[in-house]
């Protein structure tokens, strides 16, 4: 079936960087997407942005602009979500989904179990 | 810029229909957002209900159905059950490139 392992929780200081992994099984990794989610302790979702696993093509949530990156590696069908500069507000769960390889289909499934990263000095 | 809404509550019998709603603070939803919806727990990850307005998911029941009604998009439950309980989120995709969810309908069987 259809599965996307995430990494472990994380906690960071402030100004520090993170970088979350999210495994694929269960389907051909190059002929979809994956998007990354997150949600802020009792708080809403929020997408952060999506990549292309066939072309590493990206789009990212204006505000993440130039802290995020967001990478794949084929050869383990593993996508990566980096932030930078973390900040006490980047504290939340974070979620990868697979995604349509055309962004604009806009659904994200299945998900994975989410990474809970927490930012504190 | 544009803002997605969704009623923050609702509460429905059991038993009972139930349609929640994601709108634009600017604008019309219409199909070309592709409007998606999930389904959250406390604690766990979210669960895809619908896609593309009105295709339900693998496994959803059918009593979960999306649409546009006039100038949003809809989830409607019919036959509401206990386990319904949950927080419910849409998303629109934005001709900007961009994906948005809407804050969120928390929705009590009672």
């Amino acid at each position: 079936q259809v599965q996307l392992v995430q990494s472990g929780a994380e906690v960071k200081q402030p100004g520090a960087s993170v970088k979350v992994s999210c495994k694929a099984s269960g389907y051909t990794f190059t002929s979809y997407g994956i998007s990354w989610v997150r949600q802020a302790p009792g708080q809403g979702l929020k997408w952060m942005g999506w990549i292309s696993g066939y072309s590493g093509k990206t789009n990212y949530a204006q505000e993440l602009q130039g802290r995020v990156t967001m990478t794949t590696d084929t050869s383990t069908s593993t996508a990566y979500l980096e932030l930078r500069r973390l900040r006490s507000d980047d504290t939340a769960v974070y979620f990868c989904a697979r995604a349509p390889v055309e962004q604009w289909l806009n659904w994200f499934d299945p998900w994975g179990q989410g990474t809970l990263v927490t930012v504190s000095s | 810029q544009t803002v997605v809404t969704q009623e923050p509550s609702f509460s429905v019998s059991p038993g009972g229909t139930v349609t929640l709603t994601c709108g634009l603070t600017s604008g019309s939803v219409s199909t070309n957002h592709y409007a998606s919806w999930y389904q959250q727990t406390p604690g766990q990850a979210p669960r895809t209900l619908i896609y593309s307005t009105k295709t339900r998911s693998t496994g959803v029941p059918d009593r979960f159905s999306g649409s546009i009604l006039g100038n949003k998009a809809a989830l409607t439950i019919t036959g509401a059950q206990a386990d319904d309980e949950s927080v419910y989120y849409c998303v629109l995709y934005m001709r900007s490139g961009i994906s948005v969810f809407g804050g969120g309908t928390t929705l009590t069987v009672l």
